[in-house]
């Protein structure tokens, strides 16, 4: 049972490219979620899916996009990457809603640097 | 959605008792307190969660007072494989919020 992966787990990219950052998790969990890690500021959310085609925003939506065509993938895209967004990524799941009831189980993350 | 606060560090030594209390003074009725554990390199990891009074698992204990304003988890006898972050979360039905964390170092 693989759990949620994501892929690449590192990514350098450079300012003004597009980068996609894969989740994928194995547990039919309805709530996916995308989370950036950066120093001094604890994980904030970027974007939230409910279910497959549904979408809502974070904290911290500006610069990225994402789309849920399957339950088990949330994918997130930098349509043009910028520095600002170097940082490590964390997706997450869980299995009936987004409030402090439920658990959310992390992916091992994805290290992205822009240049 | 209420705020916590919580020490931004913490050390011990291995096989003591480590206690890592956070502030809520603002919860709500419906807010469940929740920990999270986070190692080096990885995603974090439920630990614990409770509402009230006192809730036991395999790897800790929270301690949670009548005014529900602060919480204590319990970690009996760490090891140095306990060196970790830990969030305290506070939340309802609707949303989480993580903080910055107590980054505990435990000592040989």
């Amino acid at each position: 049972d693989a759990g949620i992966t994501q892929s690449p787990r590192y990514k350098i990219t450079e300012t003004g490219r597009q980068v996609t950052l894969m989740c994928h998790q194995t547990w039919s969990h309805s709530y996916m979620f995308w989370y950036r890690q950066d120093l001094g500021h604890g994980l904030r959310l970027i974007y939230y899916s409910a279910a497959a085609d549904i979408t809502d925003k974070g904290e911290v939506p500006d610069g990225y996009v994402v789309s849920r065509s399957k339950t088990e993938n949330f994918p997130l895209t930098l349509e043009s990457a910028t520095r600002s967004q170097t940082s490590v990524y964390f997706c997450a799941s869980s299995g009936l809603g987004r409030g402090s009831q439920e658990t959310q189980y992390f992916g091992p993350g994805t290290r992205l640097l822009v240049l | 959605l209420a705020k916590t606060t919580q020490p931004i560090s913490m050390d011990s030594y291995e096989g003591q008792e480590v206690n890592i209390t956070c502030s809520h003074n603002n919860i709500a009725t419906n807010d469940y307190i929740t920990w999270y554990q986070q190692f080096p390199s990885q995603g974090p990891r439920f630990i614990i969660q409770g509402y009230k009074t006192k809730v036991t698992n395999e790897v800790a204990s929270l301690f949670i007072p009548a005014d529900r304003k602060s919480s204590t988890l319990s970690l009996p006898r760490v090891s140095l494989s306990d060196t970790a972050v830990y969030y305290c979360l506070v939340g309802d039905d609707d949303k989480i919020i993580f903080g910055k964390g107590t980054r505990l170092h435990i000592l040989p």
